[in-house]
């Protein structure tokens, strides 16, 4: 079956202007996670979601980011006037609840 | 929050050989998960390990919850082997540790 899959790919903004990104999990997991990886880094947790319960945005870094996910499906992550210093890859996961995670390939964010 | 520290940090290996990657975290977890990152950035689930002991194929990972480590061997070292190994735990929130960076030279 189709895994985590996440677009676009690559987006190049300029400082200021708003972006969407988007992930689609793994058909039927419930649990939905956003990261980003920053140049030579480790993944640092954004907010999760778990089927209709509220979702934990303890990772969020400022109130510039918000994220969505509708119908317990698709999920938008959502960055308002971008800084430079929101350039880094975006990573997506689903699971089933306490289960493994599968993620998906990334949006690489570059900011000018 | 929760503290994770792997290690070594860098790593390198001739084709063949074995090694062992070292998580440690600082409280209690309810899960553990080891990854592999290729250099393309894909990240590939390895091992869903919270405790106990489990094997696939070259790599086995080990996880002593009570004295807060898990291990991942890995046997017999490939050159598709290399990229960074995370580890990730669930406790009061998710987090990753920094990585091993493995390089594997044929």
């Amino acid at each position: 079956g189709a895994g985590v899959s996440q677009s676009p790919s690559n987006k190049v903004t300029e400082k200021g202007k708003d972006v969407e990104l988007r992930c689609d999990p793994i058909s039927g997991h419930t649990a939905l996670y956003w990261y980003r990886q920053s140049l030579g880094q480790g993944l640092e947790f954004l907010i999760y979601f778990q089927g209709n319960s509220a979702p934990d945005k303890s990772g969020l870094p400022s109130d510039r980011f918000s994220a969505e996910r509708t119908g317990g499906s698709v999920s938008t992550l959502t960055i308002q006037r971008t800084q430079q210093e929101d350039s880094a890859v975006y990573l997506c996961a689903s699971s089933i609840l306490g289960q493994e995670q599968f993620f998906g390939p990334g949006t690489r964010l570059t900011v000018l | 929050g929760i503290q994770v520290e792997q290690s070594p940090p860098d790593l390198i290996l001739q084709e063949g050989a074995n090694s062992t990657l070292r998580c440690n975290f600082s409280d209690s977890v309810n899960n553990l998960q080891w990854f592999h990152q290729n250099p393309w950035g894909q990240l590939i689930n390895l091992f869903y390990i919270p405790s106990g002991t489990k094997q696939n194929g070259r790599l086995s990972a080990t996880t002593v919850a009570t004295e807060r480590y898990s291990l991942l061997y890995i046997s017999s070292s490939q050159t598709t082997d290399s990229g960074v190994y995370f580890c990730e735990v669930s406790g009061s929130r998710l987090t990753f540790g920094e990585g091993t960076q493995l390089t594997v030279n044929p």
